[in-house]
């Protein structure tokens, strides 16, 4: 089935450093969404990027998407301990649909 | 401007219970999601509605689940009888079709069956 898959499942780094975590899937989409979970909470959508885009950027998030691979990157700079989460990709499951598939996530620790 | 709301936050119950859930969707939009989170099988989608239609019922784990959106400001998720594995934070998302898909998620219920 189509599934995200985010990569790494944990990062752990320092604040201030760049956090960057990968998400490969497996059919063609339109577009491609990042969202964030902090502990106990509900996802909060944090960027979406369209098939023919190859980047943006948010903020602090700059977002690369390459259908040829399948693949998407989310970079975090100058990472703060509020960044501490857990970051999942998600994909429609047929090319337009509104039905989202979620990858299992990367949680990511930010250490002061 | 209010978020998804879910209630009740946490619900502890024992076997073989009732249990309902509840979401109100942001207003104007029209499209309901809920889902399904554990740590074994990560976030999965159960159902979802548009415009008050079920459109895809086929993540529904068994005949124990039923959802209804009686209306556009409100919808139940209903597990008779629970069971210890149905234990897992169950979220409602909301969205408008043809936003690109993107969906605004509620706190979650944290279900624990007993």
């Amino acid at each position: 089935s189509q599934q995200g898959e985010e990569d790494p499942q944990a990062l752990s780094i320092q604040e201030g450093e760049n956090a960057t975590m990968n998400c490969s899937y497996k059919t063609s989409i339109n577009n491609l969404q990042w969202y964030r979970q902090n502990s106990g909470r509900g996802l909060v959508h944090l960027i979406l990027i369209r098939s023919n885009e190859r980047e943006k950027h948010s903020g602090r998030l700059r977002v690369t998407l390459d259908t040829s691979k399948k693949s998407s990157s989310l970079l975090i700079t100058a990472s703060r301990a509020a960044d501490t989460a857990s970051y999942f990709c998600a994909t429609p499951l047929i090319q337009g649909a509104q039905k989202l598939v979620f990858g299992q996530g990367t949680r990511l620790t930010i250490n002061p | 401007d209010a978020g998804v709301i879910q209630s009740p936050r946490h619900e502890v119950t024992e076997m073989g219970q009732e249990v309902t859930l509840r979401c109100k969707p942001i207003s104007g939009h029209n499209s309901l999601f809920w889902y399904r989170q554990t740590m074994m099988r990560g976030l999965e989608l159960l159902i979802y509605f548009n415009n008050n239609v079920p459109i895809d019922d086929s993540g529904m784990p068994e005949d124990r689940f039923s959802a209804k959106m009686p209306n556009a400001s409100f919808s139940t998720l209903k597990i008779q009888p629970s069971e210890p594995r149905d234990s897992a934070v169950y979220f409602c998302a909301s969205g408008t079709s043809g936003s690109g898909n993107t969906q605004y998620f509620g706190p979650g219920t944290r279900l624990t069956v007993l």
